[in-house]
């Protein structure tokens, strides 16, 4: 069975800060991986996602994830924080079925 | 959100009472996902259809939850009767394969 855990319910960072949000997974076989964002009274929006190739990939509003399959890990960065990225974070995996959600972690980005 | 219709956006209902939230996909895709949305249990995956039949609906709580997707445009979920545990957001979401998968905004169900 695949599953997917985001060890940080909460991740505080300041302003102009890099910020790291943490994945890991479990899955057999080669896995799809994705990251989605929730902003309040909206449906999860999709970010980015790895399915073969570099191990960095590159998505929506300057987030990137770096896939490190030693580590199984898949973890969402971006270089500089601003206050509008402020919302819930949801990593997903997927192998043969459908996608399994993580439990989100909320990201507070302060000004 | 542009691929997914959701209505009603919020309903606010008696225990009891019947409660139909629908779906309309916009574009193409061969998969259509229910979630429901809680702050205690998070993001919870309810049913799934393929090409419109029914392929895992596990996840639904109780005989109390019905899904039904008639054709490639539509798709129902039904609460009857409703009580008030089953106030959650009640999202659909649209997928091409075991890949990316778009929501829509959401149903806010309130039972009281």
């Amino acid at each position: 069975a695949q599953s997917v855990a985001q060890p940080e319910d909460q991740v505080n960072v300041a302003e102009g800060n890099p910020l790291t949000v943490k994945c890991t997974y479990s899955v057999s076989g080669n896995p799809y991986l994705f990251w989605y964002v929730q902003y309040p009274n909206r449906g999860l929006q999709f970010l980015l996602k790895y399915i073969t190739g570099d191990n960095l990939v590159k998505g929506s509003y300057g987030f990137e994830a770096e896939f490190n399959k030693s580590q199984t890990s898949f973890h969402l960065k971006k270089p500089s924080a601003l206050v509008s990225d402020s919302a819930l974070y949801f990593c997903a995996v997927s192998g043969n079925t459908p996608l399994v959600f993580g439990k989100g972690t909320r990201l507070s980005v302060i000004a | 959100d542009a691929g997914v219709i959701q209505s009603p956006r919020h309903e606010v209902t008696e225990m009891g009472q019947e409660v139909t939230l629908r779906c309309k996909p916009i574009s193409g895709h061969d998969y259509l996902f229910w979630y429901r949305q809680t702050m205690m249990r998070g993001l919870e995956l309810l049913i799934y259809f393929n090409n419109n039949v029914p392929i895992d609906d596990s996840g639904m709580p109780e005989d109390r939850f019905s899904a039904k997707m008639p054709n490639a445009s539509f798709s129902t979920l039904k609460i009857q009767p409703s009580e008030p545990r089953d106030s959650a957001v009640y999202f659909c979401a649209i997928a091409g394969g075991s890949d990316t998968q778009y929501f829509g905004p959401g149903t806010r169900l309130t039972v009281l």
